[in-house]
């Protein structure tokens, strides 16, 4: 199964910050991978598909990069409502795999 | 609008099995994939299952091949997980989300599964 490695797995940040979150795979996955936020008690939610394409509705400060096996996704300011836990998922392979999540916490 | 109610989960013994439901409205059910995707308590997203347009091709995550088995109904609007011989680790919340090819678009709000003696 491919492994997707993201890091940090939790940052303290502030409001208005720029943040960058970092999701490794085990082996190349071309643009196949997707972003979610999940706040507490809540189903996650999509943000970005194929790497880099915004899902509708989801704010513009939300971009992805990346290709092969390396891919970021950054928040360009950071606003109270993006405190969140984020996973990307490859869909590159079955079975398909979460990295292990990024926690954006309040400094 | 597209909603995804799951429901079945609950208290169940190790290596007693469960079915759980997910009913689909608001879209096509019959022109997406389904997915499960669960959530033990503090700990990350896992994959667990999905299940083609018309039931024809499916795939597990390893640690429950051949214990759990996804299926839908598409006259009833209807993604199932069954799940047998259940142990203590596949306690988690359950998720049902629509695929697309690059995603998983629309997810429920999940059912709550607790293997404990």
């Amino acid at each position: 199964a491919i492994q997707l490695t993201q890091s940090p797995s939790s940052l303290s940040a502030s409001v208005g910050d720029r943040v960058t979150i970092t999701c490794r795979a085990s082996q190349g996955i071309s643009s196949a991978l997707a972003w979610y936020q999940q706040t507490p008690g809540k189903a996650p939610q999509l943000l970005i598909y194929d790497a880099s394409s915004l899902e509708n509705g989801v704010p513009s400060r939300f971009s992805g990069s990346g290709s092969g096996t390396d891919f970021t996704l950054t928040i360009s300011s950071l606003k109270p409502e993006d405190f969140a836990t984020y996973y990307c998922q490859q869909f590159k392979n079955y079975p398909l795999t979460f990295g292990g999540g990024t926690k954006v916490e309040i400094k | 609008q597209v909603q995804l109610v799951e429901s079945g989960g609950g208290v169940v013994q190790p290596g007693r099995s469960l079915r759980l439901s997910c009913a689909a409205s608001g879209f096509t059910f019959s022109s997406h994939g389904m997915h499960w995707v669960r959530q033990a308590p503090g700990k990350g997203l896992e994959w667990v299952a999905v299940t083609s347009k018309d039931g024809n091709n499916k795939y597990y995550e390893d640690s429950v091949k051949g214990r759990f088995t996804i299926s839908r109904d598409n006259s009833k609007n209807t993604l199932y997980l069954q799940m047998n011989s259940l142990g203590v680790e596949d306690t988690a919340v359950y998720y049902c989300a629509r695929g697309n090819w690059n995603s998983l678009g629309y997810w429920g709000q999940g059912t709550l599964v607790t293997v404990s003696s």
